[in-house]
C-alpha cells in the first residue's frame, strides 16, 4: 500500500511566475486535503475535497490559489503570480471513507525568489 | 472557534523515560476529534493517535497514549519508554478550522522533543 505522493518535492521559482503542484492520494481515499506549513509553525489548512467536489476553503486561500480534483483521484494546487510570502511547504493529505485519520504526503517545498 | 495550544516549545528527555507532551484546546462544538502527529527532521507528518470527544476510554497505540481530560480541555500525549528515534516535532491538532469549515485540521505550534542517550 503506497502512501500519499507529491510532485515535485522541491520547486524554486521567481516572483510573479505560476506554479502547479500535484498530489496523488492513497488508493480509495475519497477525501483529500491541502495544507501549508511555514518554518516553525504547524500546518495551516487550505482546502478540502470529497471525491471531486471542493467542499471547504480556508480564508487563507487567496484568489491566486486554485485547486482541482477533476476525477476524484489526484489533485493539483496552482499558485498564480507567486509572491515571496508563498514560500512554504505545501502538504497534501488523504483520508479513507469512515475514518478520521489524515495521512500526509512528503510535501512540496516552494521557494519564491 | 477551534484553537490548539501547545505550551512546551522544546523538551529534553533521557532515553527510556516516559514523556508527556501538553496540549489544550478550545472549541464550542459538542462533538470533536483530537489528533497527534509526529514530524521528524525529514519533514513527513506521521499520524500517531486519535481521540474522539465521545470516546469513553483514552486512546492508545503501542507506546503512545492520549490522556484525555474533557473537563480541563486537555489532550496530552504520553510516550512510554522513549527511544532516540522519538526525537522530532510533535503536533496536536483538532478537526475544524476557524472560518474554514468542519473537516480540515487546526494544528498547534508544536513541541520539539529531543531524546538524549
Amino acid at each position: 500500500d503506497t502512501g500519499v505522493s507529491q510532485d515535485p518535492r522541491h520547486k524554486i521559482t521567481k516572483r510573479g511566475q505560476n506554479v502547479t503542484f500535484r498530489c496523488d492520494p492513497i488508493s480509495e481515499h475519497n477525501r483529500l486535503y491541502w495544507y501549508r506549513q511555514t518554518l516553525g509553525q504547524g500546518p495551516e489548512f487550505l482546502t478540502y475535497f470529497q471525491n471531486e467536489a471542493q467542499l471547504e476553503k480556508s480564508r487563507l486561500l487567496s484568489d491566486r490559489f486554485s485547486a482541482e480534483r477533476p476525477k476524484g483521484s489526484f489533485s493539483t494546487l496552482e499558485i498564480q503570480r507567486t509572491e515571496q510570502g508563498d514560500s512554504a511547504m505545501y502538504l497534501c493529505a488523504s483520508s479513507p471513507p469512515g475514518k478520521n485519520e489524515q495521512f500526509f504526503g512528503p510535501g512540496t517545498r516552494l521557494t519564491v525568489l | 472557534a477551534q484553537k490548539i495550544t501547545q505550551t512546551q516549545p522544546g523538551m529534553f528527555v533521557q532515553e527510556k523515560e516516559a514523556v508527556t507532551l501538553d496540549c489544550t484546546y478550545d472549541t464550542s462544538d459538542p462533538s470533536y476529534g483530537l489528533f497527534w502527529y509526529k514530524q521528524p527532521s525529514s519533514g513527513e507528518m506521521i499520524f500517531l493517535i486519535y481521540q474522539g470527544s465521545y470516546d469513553q476510554q483514552n486512546a492508545t497505540e503501542g507506546r503512545y497514549s492520549l490522556n484525555f481530560q474533557k473537563a480541563r480541555k486537555s489532550a496530552n500525549l504520553v510516550i512510554s519508554a522513549s527511544q532516540l528515534g522519538d526525537s522530532a516535532m510533535y503536533f496536536c491538532a483538532m478537526r475544524g478550522v476557524p472560518g474554514g469549515g468542519a473537516d480540515g485540521l487546526t494544528f498547534g505550534k508544536g513541541t520539539h522533543l529531543i531524546i538524549q542517550p
